[in-house]
């Protein structure tokens, strides 16, 4: 069966570079979120999008912004990086219509910001 | 305060034995909950849900919820050494499913 797929899985910057992350939900999911777990943390709800629309945010810096695209993949622009950015990002879907027992994650992005 | 506590643990168990793994959440709006196994590094996978108090058995998973006390728990019976991993609790808060809030993890550990 298909999963949410994300790339890249790795991915090295220096401080106050850019950094773009995908991710590609499960076809016919239409409900995309975004989660940045640092080391030894719990996932931090950052952002979700619904039909290609902002639906919550959570916690996430202005530096970083997300969107939505026709094809429902999902990316996620994070600028000006810090060493506090340096985290696993991952990226959950799930088709609306059913309950939020199939939020299914992907694999994740490591960022690492040296 | 966090919308989700859990203790960190870790909380070490023996082959066979129950672990009884807690997580209280502050928000009375919250709909569902959600516990989540994570082996280090990997993605979490969710082990159950469970929307309205009482208990949810599936396997050897039972989850309790108690809204009143605004607490949620897990108990994994004859535990084996392969459940060795970071549980989640998760709570939705609000009437959609597009924000969930995740505790800081308890690691459990089952010894042969």
């Amino acid at each position: 069966a298909a999963g949410v797929i994300q790339s890249p899985r790795h991915l090295i910057k220096e401080k106050r570079e850019t950094a773009t992350l995908k991710c590609y939900p499960i076809p016919r999911h239409d409900t995309v979120y975004w989660y940045q777990q640092g080391p030894g943390q719990d996932p931090q709800f950052l952002i979700s999008f619904y039909e290609k629309m902002q639906s919550d945010k959570g916690s996430i810096p202005d530096r970083f912004s997300a969107q939505q695209f026709s094809d429902y993949h999902s990316e996620l622009n994070m600028s000006s990086l810090e060493l506090g950015d340096s985290a696993l990002y991952f990226c959950a879907s799930r088709p609306s219509g059913n309950g939020p027992d199939t939020q299914y994650f992907g694999p994740g992005t490591r960022l690492t910001v040296l | 305060q966090k919308e989700v506590e859990q203790n960190s643990g870790p909380l070490s168990v023996p082959e066979g034995a129950i672990a009884s793994l807690n997580c209280t959440y502050s928000d009375r709006g919250s709909q569902s909950f959600f516990w989540y196994r994570q082996y280090s590094g990997k993605s979490p996978e969710l082990i159950m849900s469970i929307y309205s108090n009482g208990d949810k058995e599936d396997g050897r998973f039972t989850a309790q919820l108690n809204k009143a006390s605004q607490y949620v728990s897990l108990l994994i019976r004859d535990s084996q050494p392969s459940d060795s991993a970071t549980y989640l609790c998760a709570v939705n808060i609000g009437y959609n499913f597009n924000k969930f809030y995740f505790g800081s993890g308890t690691k459990l550990n089952v010894k042969p």
